[in-house]
């Protein structure tokens, strides 16, 4: 069965320091997203993604988070400058049409 | 998109079947009602969705009222390994993302 691949499973840096955050998405799919979740609270929204755009973004994905799609396979969500706050498990997925969405197994980011 | 309500938890003996609610009282006619699962801290599982026919496929079957306000999710046969948090969401066919409540958390007990 087709997969959504995240990498890497976990990831710890120093705050004020940029991640990359790493997905590939199953290849027939067209929309892509991020999620996060922090410990012990809901799966919250962050950033979705079609045709080489963002197409909605909420409130927690201010001026410090960028997505890309560099080579037509990798979707990456970067944070320029880390803080505390911003540990929690990330969550890539991706869905074709009206189809329910494939989600990763997640990268848990550790900013200490 | 429309709220969703669900129980908080709920436990199953492992061999019976769980059926799972969720009311959905505000939902519009352009809306599905959709069912992820969530295992410990790995990312959301696609189960099952529908729009107002009653659905089943490999993993449970969905069971949508006539009126469309509430909604049940039917593993029927439970094992331990579907002890998890099921999350009810409604979302139009339009709609772009999933708004994730915080879900029935379903205990299996040997």
């Amino acid at each position: 069965e087709p997969e959504v691949t995240q990498t890497p499973s976990h990831q710890v840096t120093q705050m004020g320091q940029e991640v990359i955050l790493r997905c590939v998405p199953i290849s027939n799919h067209l929309y892509f997203y991020w999620y996060r979740q922090i410990l012990g609270q809901k799966v919250e929204f962050l950033v979705s993604f079609y045709n080489n755009e963002i197409s909605e973004k909420s409130e927690i994905f201010d001026d410090q988070f960028s997505v890309e799609r560099p080579d037509g396979s990798n979707f990456t969500l970067k944070i320029r400058s880390t803080k505390l706050e911003d540990s929690a498990m990330y969550f890539c997925a991706s869905r074709v049409s009206n189809y329910g969405y494939t989600f990763g197994s997640g990268t848990r980011l550790t900013v200490v | 998109d429309a709220k969703t309500t669900q129980p908080p938890s709920m436990d199953c003996a492992e061999g019976r079947a769980a059926n799972l609610p969720c009311n959905h009282s505000t939902i519009s006619g352009n809306e599905y009602v959709y069912w992820y699962r969530q295992i410990h801290s790995q990312g959301p599982q696609y189960i099952i969705h529908g729009l107002k026919n009653n659905e089943t496929n490999e993993m449970a079957s969905l069971i949508i009222t006539e009126d469309r306000k509430s909604s049940t999710l039917i593993l029927p046969h439970a094992t331990l390994r579907d002890t998890a948090v099921y999350y009810c969401i409604v979302r139009s066919g339009a709609g772009n993302m999933l708004t994730f409540g915080g879900g029935t958390r379903l205990m299996v007990k040997p």
